[in-house]
């Protein structure tokens, strides 16, 4: 079984719909990121949380929101979904050595 | 501005070719150097890590990359490439005080066979 796993795999909605992501784990692991992957511009941090109660922002947190249900679990939110927000999403945790261990990404797409 | 860079944004290279990928950071302090590989289609995965020590780090496939301190740089070579390395490759960059990773903008690699 997959360490880091994402729901859903694929996602096309409208604009100003409200889309959750949801990651989990099963590594054990307080860390947890939200990514976003962007041709060209590779990988930029969303959101961060070092455990259930410790929540940070990233480089592009503006129009997202997220929730730390508990430690395995980490949620992304859009609120209002825009067409900018069309990106391949990756949830992350990582190992006290820093090390992050990926999950498998969220194709989504707003139209 | 970019914090991570990577200079090469498509790399084509015949089987048998030597390797080597840009890295550069510009961030003062400690921190800690990833390259991570994406192959078609799936997620990425670490290839190998710098913390501290020897500057010279192996990774897996034969890959090893090579820290720099005074050039801030962190680039990835292999001496001889697959087919099966065609993938992105990505350097990320740990700021220790900070408690964040920041990602180059990645490098793609073809290999041709």
């Amino acid at each position: 079984d997959a360490d880091v796993t994402q729901t859903p795999r694929n996602r096309i909605t409208k604009t100003g719909k409200r889309i959750m992501l949801e990651c989990s784990q099963t590594k054990g692991h307080d860390r947890m990121y939200w990514y976003r992957q962007d041709p060209g511009l590779g990988l930029r941090l969303i959101y961060y949380s070092f455990d259930v109660k410790d929540i940070n922002k990233g480089e592009i947190s503006d129009g997202y929101s997220v929730s730390r249900q508990a430690q395995a679990k980490f949620s992304l939110s859009l609120e209002s979904a825009i067409p900018n927000q069309t990106a391949l999403y990756f949830c992350a945790t990582s190992d006290p050595l820093d090390t992050q261990y990926f999950g498998p990404g969220t194709r989504l797409t707003v139209l | 501005a970019q914090s991570v860079s990577q200079h090469n944004h498509h790399v084509i290279l015949s089987e048998a070719a030597s390797l080597e990928l840009g890295c550069n950071y510009s961030y003062g302090g400690t921190v800690n150097l990833f390259w991570y590989v994406q192959y078609p289609g799936q997620h990425l995965q670490l290839l190998l890590k710098y913390f501290s020590g020897d500057p010279l780090v192996k990774g897996i496939k034969g890959f090893e990359a090579e820290f720099i301190k005074s050039k801030f740089s962190f680039n990835l070579r292999k001496p001889s490439v697959q087919w099966s390395d065609t993938a992105e490759y990505f350097c990320a960059v740990d700021r220790r005080r900070n408690n964040d990773m920041r990602f180059g903008a990645g490098t793609r690699l073809t290999v041709k066979p």
